[in-house]
Order: C-alpha cells, then sequence, then structure tokens
C-alpha cells in the first residue's frame, strides 16, 4: 500500500541554522499539507499546496518558513533560521481530491533546535 | 471550547471493555476524521465520517456524527492493550484554500490487562 514517507526522521539543529525537511508524498496525490506537534500539544496545520502554490497558511507559517515541490516527487518544508521554539515533529500529509478524501500522514521528522 | 476539542482527556480501562471518545466542533464541515497516535509516533488514519453520514462502522470501530450537536464519538469495542494510544478528531472545515484538517488535543486511551 502506497505511504507517505519523510526524511530525516530526526534532525538536531542548532539555533538560527537553516533545515529543510523532505516529505515524498503518495504519488496520485495532489494536495500536499505540512503540520506540526509541539511536544505534549496537538497537532497544528502549517500550510497547504496544490498546483505548485500554497493554498492557505497558519499564522505560524510567516517568513522564516517556505515549502517547495522542486521535482514532482518531492515536497519539501525549509526554515531558514531556526528558533528553540521550532523545536516539534513534523508531519507531512496528502490527499488525492479535495473535501472528501482522507489525508495520509507520513511517520514525521522529530526537529530539536538547541 | 476549541475546535476538534475531545472528552474525556484520559481513559483507562480493563483489555476486553469498551472505549468511547466524544469530539466537539464548531464549524461546519466536508468530514471528520479520526487519528490514533501511538507516544512520539506519526499519525494513523482510523475511519473518516462525511458530513451526510451518521454512522460508520471499521472492525471493532464505531463512529457517529451529529452535525447538528457538532459532535462525533469513536467507540472502540473488545478494546486490546494494543489500542493503547491517542486519539485525535480533526475536522475538514468548509472554507476556501486547501481543506487544512483541525484538529483536537486528543484522549489517551489506555488499555490494562
Amino acid at each position: 500500500e502506497p505511504e507517505v514517507t519523510q526524511t530525516p526522521s530526526h534532525q538536531v539543529t542548532q539555533m538560527g541554522q537553516e533545515v529543510i525537511l523532505r516529505c515524498v508524498p503518495i504519488s496520485n496525490h495532489l494536495y500536499f499539507y505540512w503540520y506540526r506537534q509541539i511536544l505534549g500539544q496537538k497537532v497544528e496545520f502549517l500550510v497547504s499546496f496544490y498546483n505548485n502554490e500554497i493554498s492557505e497558511k497558519s499564522e505560524i507559517f510567516d517568513d522564516q518558513f517556505s515549502v517547495e515541490r522542486p521535482d514532482g516527487s518531492n515536497f519539501t518544508l525549509k526554515i531558514r533560521s531556526t528558533k528553540l521554539e521550532d523545536s516539534a515533529m513534523y508531519f507531512c500529509a496528502s490527499r488525492r481530491t479535495v473535501g472528501k478524501e482522507t489525508q495520509y500522514f507520513g511517520p514525521g521528522t522529530r526537529l530539536l533546535v538547541l | 471550547s476549541q475546535q476538534g476539542e475531545e472528552d474525556p482527556q484520559a481513559l483507562s480501562i480493563q483489555e476486553g471493555e469498551n472505549a468511547t471518545m466524544n469530539c466537539s466542533y464548531k464549524t461546519s464541515i466536508n468530514n471528520l476524521q479520526w487519528y490514533r497516535q501511538n507516544s512520539g509516533r506519526g499519525l494513523v488514519h482510523l475511519i473518516l465520517i462525511r458530513s451526510n453520514e451518521r454512522e460508520k462502522h471499521s472492525g471493532r470501530l464505531r463512529v457517529t456524527l451529529d452535525t447538528s450537536k457538532k459532535s462525533s464519538s469513536l467507540l472502540i469495542t473488545a478494546s486490546r492493550a494494543a489500542d493503547t494510544a491517542s486519539y485525535f478528531c480533526a475536522t475538514d472545515e468548509v472554507t476556501g484554500g486547501g481543506n487544512k484538517l483541525t484538529f483536537g488535543t486528543g484522549t489517551q486511551l489506555k488499555v490494562e490487562l
């Protein structure tokens, strides 16, 4: 069964460094998402992406964040200058169509900013 | 209360018992989805119920949806120790844009032997 994959599974970085989190969505899916979950808290929406552009973003998704689908299979989340409060589990998700379909989540990347 | 708020926050039962978790939400939805998360791990999709559906079954899971009360419940029957996890409801809202999911605070279920 196809699944969403994410790399790396864990990333440790220094405050102020740039990180790129990678995701490979399910191949025939058209809508892509990033969410995050700070330890012990609920999952929060960051951004949705369709047809090579952002369709919606939350207030968390400020200028330090960007997303890209560079090659038709990968979907990346970049944090330009990490802060301590960016430490969280980051989940990528994809879905096939809007409105009626399940979002499938990857296993997550645990980011720790020191 | 917040969109997608679950109760109880924590539930401890014996193996073989049924577990019921409730979720309330505030806005109009396309569908409501339940996910499971083992400690520190990824989100596993359990079941999706559409706004025009009232009840849905999948194995030992039964989900109900009451759009007039903006609430849903997840029932796990004949629970097993392996069902120990956090359970989240997530609403797919009727908005413009990319149909984000809004997650609830979750119910931590512990099933004891």
